[in-house]
């Protein structure tokens, strides 16, 4: 069975400040790792991937993330947050070796102060 | 279309009647998911389409769901006799590709609300 486990239900930071949004996951084999951005009633928007080669991730607004196997984790980071960035996000897996299906984690919100 | 279009936006029913939800992908996206997300929670798969065929349909909860997809574009979702419990919002997601990388771009969910 595959995982993904938000820790933090809520993160804040300061606007300007760096921002870390944490992940781990769980699958039997390799993952392919994606991070979601939900902004109120509206629909999931797509940030970034992991399928393989580096480790470093850019995606969309200035977001990263960075794959470490070793401790089954997948950080959302972003160096200087906006207001903007305020949202809810979430961290999802699918099994290299498995199904379509793809697992999502309960969500984090950011909440960026001015 | 430009992105993934989901009706009606919202579904007010009575307990015990039958609904269906309409998902419209991404034009010329193979794969097409069904996700619940209920409130303070992460979606939950729901079922999974390649094409015209269900090819996983674990996330179901009960045999009250069924969905469809017979030209291999729009599908609807479809519960009979409604629990209270069926309320969510059902999000809709298709890729291009049946890759495991492909990424899922969503549509803007329908939000059902069973009385």
């Amino acid at each position: 069975a595959q995982s993904v486990a938000q820790p933090e239900d809520q993160v804040n930071v300061a606007e300007g400040n760096p921002l870390t949004v944490k992940c781990t996951y769980s699958v039997s084999g390799n993952p392919y790792l994606f991070w979601y951005v939900q902004y109120p009633n509206r629909g999931l928007q797509f940030l970034l991937k992991y399928i393989t080669g580096d480790n470093l991730v850019k995606g969309s607004y200035g977001f990263e993330a960075e794959f470490n196997k070793s401790q089954t984790s997948f950080h959302l980071k972003k160096p200087s947050a906006l207001v903007s960035d305020s949202a809810l996000y979430f961290c999802a897996v699918r099994d290299v070796g498995g199904y379509q299906k793809v697992t999502f984690g309960i969500g984090t919100k950011l909440q960026v102060i001015p | 279309g430009a992105g993934v279009s989901q009706t009606p936006s919202n579904k007010v029913t009575e307990k015990g009647k039958y609904v269906e939800l309409r998902c419209d992908p991404i034009s010329g996206h193979t794969a097409l998911y069904w996700y619940r997300q209920s409130l303070g929670q992460g979606p939950e798969f729901l079922i999974y389409f390649q094409g015209t065929g269900a090819a996983d349909d674990s996330g179901l909860p009960n045999d009250r769901f069924f969905a469809v997809r017979p030209e291999g574009s729009v599908s609807t979702l479809k519960i009979q006799r409604t629990e209270r419990g069926d309320s969510a919002v059902y999000l809709c997601a298709s890729s291009l590709t049946r890759g495991g990388g492909g990424t899922q771009y969503f549509g803007p969910g329908t939000r059902l609300t069973v009385l």
